[in-house]
């Protein structure tokens, strides 16, 4: 499957924990895009990497949580100190391109990771 | 800012009737996307849709249809003769030139088939 993965699929965590989430894009993708999902919401944006760099991290909550890309595939998120209201599904999406053709930018999104923080 | 809203929490109809999902959005660029996404039970995000803003003209595909109107700020999906297969978390959301993207999800509406 060339889809995008996303390891584990449920993690839990005890309050203060350290956490951390792992995204592998679709080969090829520049893109690569953090969601957080709390329990009947929509996605809401956290964080956009083109290559390595963080282009857009406007969305993450507070200095508890970081991402890295270090080589522009592969991106993990990481949360310190956990608390309770981190509990949500972290998704994950990568494309194309950005903003090059509107049809390379298309988001594929992977399963997510549930985590539960206790 | 952007903000969608989707009214809808849940709907819930039998198998063969008609559905329509509203979406209504707030922008003040001039430029943007707007997409629909489906979230079966599975977890995982499905595209449906995306149209531009400069793009009204409605579009159909299969037993999907979406009425976009830029006068009410609203983009509504319709999904005609509903299947069981059809019942998922549906998602209305934006994006802005410039914004890299970055996806502004409604709150969705789940939506449910009866047989």
């Amino acid at each position: 499957g060339a889809g995008v993965s996303q390891t584990p699929s449920n993690k839990v965590t005890e309050k203060g924990k350290y956490v951390e989430l792992r995204c592998d894009p679709i080969s090829g993708h520049t893109a690569l895009y953090w969601y957080r999902q709390s329990l009947g919401q929509g996605p809401e944006f956290l964080i956009y990497f083109q290559g390595t760099g963080a282009a857009d991290d406007s969305g993450l909550p507070n200095d508890r949580f970081f991402a890295v890309r270090p080589e522009g595939s592969v991106s993990t998120l990481k949360i310190q100190r956990t608390e309770r209201g981190d509990s949500a599904v972290y998704l994950c999406a990568s494309s194309l391109t950005v903003w090059e053709r509107i049809e390379d930018d298309e988001q594929f999104f992977g399963p997510g990771t549930r985590l539960t923080v206790l | 800012a952007q903000k969608v809203t989707q009214a809808q929490t849940e709907i819930s109809v039998v198998e063969k009737e008609d559905v329509t999902l509203d979406c209504v959005y707030e922008t003040r660029d001039t430029t943007y996307y707007l997409f629909w996404y489906k979230q079966p039970p599975s977890g995982e995000l499905v595209f449906l849709i995306r149209r531009n803003s400069f793009d009204e003209q409605n579009e159909i595909s299969g037993r999907y249809s979406w009425n976009f109107q830029k006068s009410t700020s609203s983009f509504n999906f319709t999904i005609t003769a509903s299947q069981v297969v059809d019942s998922a978390v549906y998602f209305c959301a934006l994006s802005v030139m410039g914004g890299a993207q970055k996806l502004v999800f409604g709150q969705g509406t789940r939506l449910t088939i009866n047989p």
